[in-house]
């Protein structure tokens, strides 16, 4: 299966640009990239996801590289509310058919006043 | 207001004794899988069902069981809960588990403690 590393944590200035890398090297062709956050214990919550193409939402946009290694989450202009875990997942098919979401470890975000 | 919800949101029980954590989504979403979220080790799949009576195996059912009779609903039993089961559950819904690149939607989940 596919794994994801990201880095354990991040700070990032009120109102900057969020760059949160992902590194999955091991990822396949057909195997989507999908960004989800958590907040305190709460339920993760869907930010973005891609392929192939970079992909912008209302959330963030996602950049992935030409080789699909490693991708980029851009969080345009960070708020507090911002502040979370950030989890990079990789969706894999399973040999009967159906998908599986593997999770990282994730980064923790902190935005900075 | 589309969701998943989970019931009880916080239990404390003793190791032993049967208790269900429920889940229902109002989505029509054919998806739906148990997590378990523990310190250091992210959310690891318990379950997932791909629609009614279809279920099958995450990568930790041990100790676990499901049911999927109705569309909405995916409840989680534990028959004999043991203190290693204490951790943070969450239940997803998905339109589709096979096809296209539908996300996921987690509900709020439930904090268990087996004592």
């Amino acid at each position: 299966d596919a794994k994801t590393t990201q880095p354990p944590s991040m700070d990032c200035a009120e109102g900057r640009a969020a760059n949160l890398p992902c590194n999955h090297s091991t990822i396949s062709g057909n195997e989507y990239v999908y960004w989800y956050r958590q907040i305190h214990s709460q339920g993760p919550q869907y930010i973005i996801h891609g392929l192939k193409n970079n992909e912008t939402n209302e959330m963030a946009s996602l950049i992935i590289t030409e080789d699909r290694k490693s991708s980029t989450l851009i969080l345009p202009h960070a708020t507090l509310r911002d502040t979370a875990v950030y989890y990079c997942i990789v969706r894999v098919l399973r040999t009967s058919g159906t998908y599986k979401y593997i999770f990282g470890t994730g980064t923790r975000l902190k935005v900075l006043a | 207001e589309a969701q998943v919800t989970q019931n009880p949101r916080y239990l404390i029980t003793v190791t032993g004794k049967k208790l269900t954590v429920t889940c229902s989504q109002n989505m029509n979403h054919e998806y739906m899988s148990w997590y378990r979220q523990d310190p250091g080790l992210g959310l690891r799949q318990i379950y997932y069902s791909m629609n009614v009576e279809v279920t099958d195996k995450g990568d930790v059912p041990e100790g676990y069981k499901v049911s999927r009779k109705e569309k909405r609903n995916f409840p989680l039993i534990l028959e004999s809960p043991s203190p290693n089961q204490t951790s943070l559950y969450f239940c997803a819904s998905s339109l589709s588990g096979t096809g296209g690149s539908s996300e996921q939607y987690f509900g709020p989940g439930t904090r268990l403690t087996v004592t």
